[in-house]
């Protein structure tokens, strides 16, 4: 079956625009992830889906947003860019309890100039 | 959330086995023991997981204490492909908390 799918992979923005980030989850899967990949941070978590509800959130401004439709899809938002989100952005997809495992997409590349 | 320790890096020569450790003393009864990989360019990739009793797949064996405060994922035949981060991760059982805190892992260095 198909993996995860994120769109764009590569992503060049300039500083003050948005930018939307699409994450296709596994067919059943309804818990979909999304993290922040820098080379100072690691990988961070932004926030966590499941069935269309935000269950989780990390530690990041309120320019990061995010919503899951009913087809299990996934939007990531970030407004205002800043030079500092130039990240790689993953996303997962899960049956969503702790036995079970999480599958990453590829990412999507940003850039902010 | 509960947190793991690994070694910064580790090197091993191809062929040769490989063991990874991971402390994780402030395990709780219902946390899931689990294991990813990323590989350079790629999203995390799972590896394995087990609560209690030692887990094997094709890719790989999870060795876990009897007081799970430490575990051991071990790659028997190391090739060059399994050069990567190796993320050992603590996820509960239930709830509603299905994110997976990464922390910085252990960069596995693989010698021809």
């Amino acid at each position: 079956k198909a993996g995860v799918t994120q769109t764009p992979r590569y992503l060049i923005k300039t500083r003050g625009q948005q930018v939307t980030l699409s994450c296709s989850p596994i067919s059943g899967h309804r818990s979909v992830s999304w993290y922040q990949q820098t080379p100072g941070q690691g990988l961070q978590f932004l926030f966590e889906y499941f069935s269309e509800t935000q269950r989780n959130k990390g530690n990041f401004p309120g320019r990061f947003s995010g919503r899951q439709f009913s087809n299990s899809r996934s939007e990531m938002n970030v407004s205002t860019l800043e030079l500092g989100d130039s990240a790689l952005y993953l996303c997962a997809s899960s049956l969503g309890v702790g036995n079970t495992e999480a599958f990453f997409g590829q990412g999507t590349r940003l850039t902010v100039v | 959330d509960a947190k793991t320790t690994q070694p910064n890096s580790m090197e091993s020569n191809e062929e040769e086995p490989v063991h990874l450790p991971c402390n994780h003393s402030t395990i709780s009864g219902t946390d899931y023991i689990h294991w990813y990989r990323q590989l350079p360019s790629q999203g995390p990739e799972y590896v394995i997981h087990g609560l209690t009793s030692n887990v094997n797949n094709r890719m790989a064996s999870l060795a876990i204490a009897e007081d799970r405060k430490s575990s051991t994922l071990i790659l028997h035949r190391a090739t060059l492909r399994d050069a990567a981060v190796y993320y050992c991760i603590l996820r509960p059982l239930g709830g509603s908390n299905y994110k997976l805190t990464f922390g910085k892992g252990t960069l596995l260095t693989v010698n021809p």
